[in-house]
């Protein structure tokens, strides 16, 4: 079955860019949308953006001004880069499919990465 | 501020039956019937349980059941199990501003 797993280094310096890696396994990247979400510590989900694998994107407009989602289908990889970080952006982040092509229908998750932005 | 709104906690005894209810607008929860439900027990990634308001994926307990009611839906766990200790989240697609908005998520606790 498909697994995702997020990769990327735990911690940023404020100012700087948040870069992730989703790795899709037992599955194509292809014909689906992947998502992006995290959550802060002791907090809820926040949605981030999501792409169709041919690199169409949506964003959350809270985040656009600074969100860049990529795929690289030759890899079956995902990619998150997150400019300007502060601790706010400090959270666990996931990547996830999206299933039927409906937004909120997310059927696999990877276990996420936990990010803390600190000097 | 969660755009959905959630009771921050609720309860029940082994066997018995709760409700968590997800309150949204006519922008989100009220105008599609794209509403999911997610389990998340600590540490660990949401999972699942409820999609399109009352659809459970295929592995899921049908003690799961998800419904919709104007602008509100909930979730209902009946014959609860100490399995079913965990947070919550609702989820719904949503025409204002982003397209997915989540509750704040209910923590369920098991007696």
């Amino acid at each position: 079955q498909v697994q995702l797993h997020e990769s990327g280094p735990g911690l940023v310096k404020p100012s700087e860019t948040l870069s992730l890696t989703c790795t899709v396994s037992g599955g194509s990247i292809n014909n689906y949308y992947w998502s992006w979400l995290r959550q802060p510590p002791g907090k809820g989900l926040e949605w981030i953006g999501y792409m169709y694998s041919s690199g169409s994107t949506d964003y959350n407009p809270s985040l656009k001004s600074r969100v860049t989602m990529s795929v690289d289908t030759s890899k079956n990889q995902l990619y998150l880069r997150l400019r300007y970080v502060t601790a706010a952006d400090t959270a666990v982040y996931f990547c996830s499919r999206v299933q039927f092509a409906v937004a909120v229908n997310m059927d696999v998750w990877g276990e996420g990465t936990t990010v803390s932005v600190s000097s | 501020q969660s755009a959905l709104t959630q009771p921050a906690s609720v309860s029940g005894s082994p066997g018995q039956s709760i409700t968590i209810s997800c309150t949204g607008t006519s922008s989100d929860v009220g105008a599609f019937d794209y509403v999911s439900w997610y389990q998340q027990h600590p540490g660990k990634a949401p999972k699942l349980i409820i999609y399109d308001v009352s659809s459970r994926p295929s592995g899921v307990s049908n003690r799961f059941s998800g419904s919709k009611s104007g602008d509100t839906a909930s979730l209902t766990i009946s014959g609860l199990q100490a399995e079913d200790e965990a947070d919550y989240y609702c989820g719904s697609y949503s025409s204002s501003g982003t397209l997915v908005v989540f509750g704040g998520g209910s923590k369920l606790t098991v007696l």
